[in-house]
């Protein structure tokens, strides 16, 4: 029973695609990220939804573009790929309170782009 | 500055070694920190959260020096399992509350036999 689970794992596609990743939690969680983890393995939150609401954007591109239907779903839509795109992108989920809960991680989605 | 600085490493120690990794945090306001472990590609897991009065889970002891502005973990009696890289993570204070965590680029451990 996968805690944290995101589709798919691994993704090539060309410069210039649109691209979707799916992330799902069944833990009962109410704040969900997206974090990327570039070729030197430095760890860095996109976004965050609490509840389906954007709590935390980042400096990210507007080519990327989150949506949380519900507070267990949270998909990553990116438009016009671009070779710097190329990294491991983690869902994640927590329950959200000021106390630092664990947050889980998915098992990621390798994105390469050529 | 880094919000979050670690050594990369790597660590080489021997089976049995005791080793000991730094954190340092530039924003004093924050308020919780944690040692997370990452597996080569695997996603990143919670090994221990820090307070303040240091705390031990096995043979792991990890420390947080608040005016010194670093974190510390220690790993007794190296085991080859233990290899992997060590994210330091900090939550920084905002005005609401949020979960947003800092990761540290992690410090990767290899133990030899």
């Amino acid at each position: 029973d996968t805690a944290v689970s995101q589709t798919p794992k691994y993704l090539v596609t060309q410069m210039g695609n649109d691209k979707s990743i799916k992330c799902e939690q069944n833990l009962g969680h109410d704040t969900m990220y997206w974090y990327k983890q570039d070729s030197k393995k430095f760890l860095k939150i996109m976004f965050s939804y609490n509840n389906k609401e954007l709590i935390i954007n980042e400096t990210v591109p507007n080519r990327f573009s989150p949506k949380s239907p519900d507070k267990a779903h949270l998909n990553l839509h990116i438009n016009s790929l671009e070779l710097g795109d190329s990294a491991v992108y983690f869902c994640a989920s927590s329950l959200f309170d000021s106390s630092g809960n664990t947050i889980y991680f998915g098992e990621g989605s390798w994105l390469t782009v050529v | 500055r880094k919000e979050v600085e670690q050594d990369p490493g790597p660590f080489n120690v021997p089976e049995g070694a005791t080793v000991a990794f730094n954190c340092t945090y530039s924003n004093s306001a924050s308020q919780s920190f944690f040692w997370y472990r990452q597996d080569c590609r695997k996603e990143p897991k919670l090994l221990m959260s820090v307070y303040s009065s240091g705390n031990e889970d096995g043979r792991f002891t990890a420390q947080l020096n608040r005016a010194s502005q670093y974190i510390s973990l220690l790993i007794r009696d190296s085991k080859l399992s233990d290899s992997a890289t060590y994210l330091c993570v900090v939550k920084p204070r905002h005005g609401g509350a949020t979960n947003k965590l800092i990761f540290g680029t992690g410090t990767l451990l290899a133990v030899q036999p």
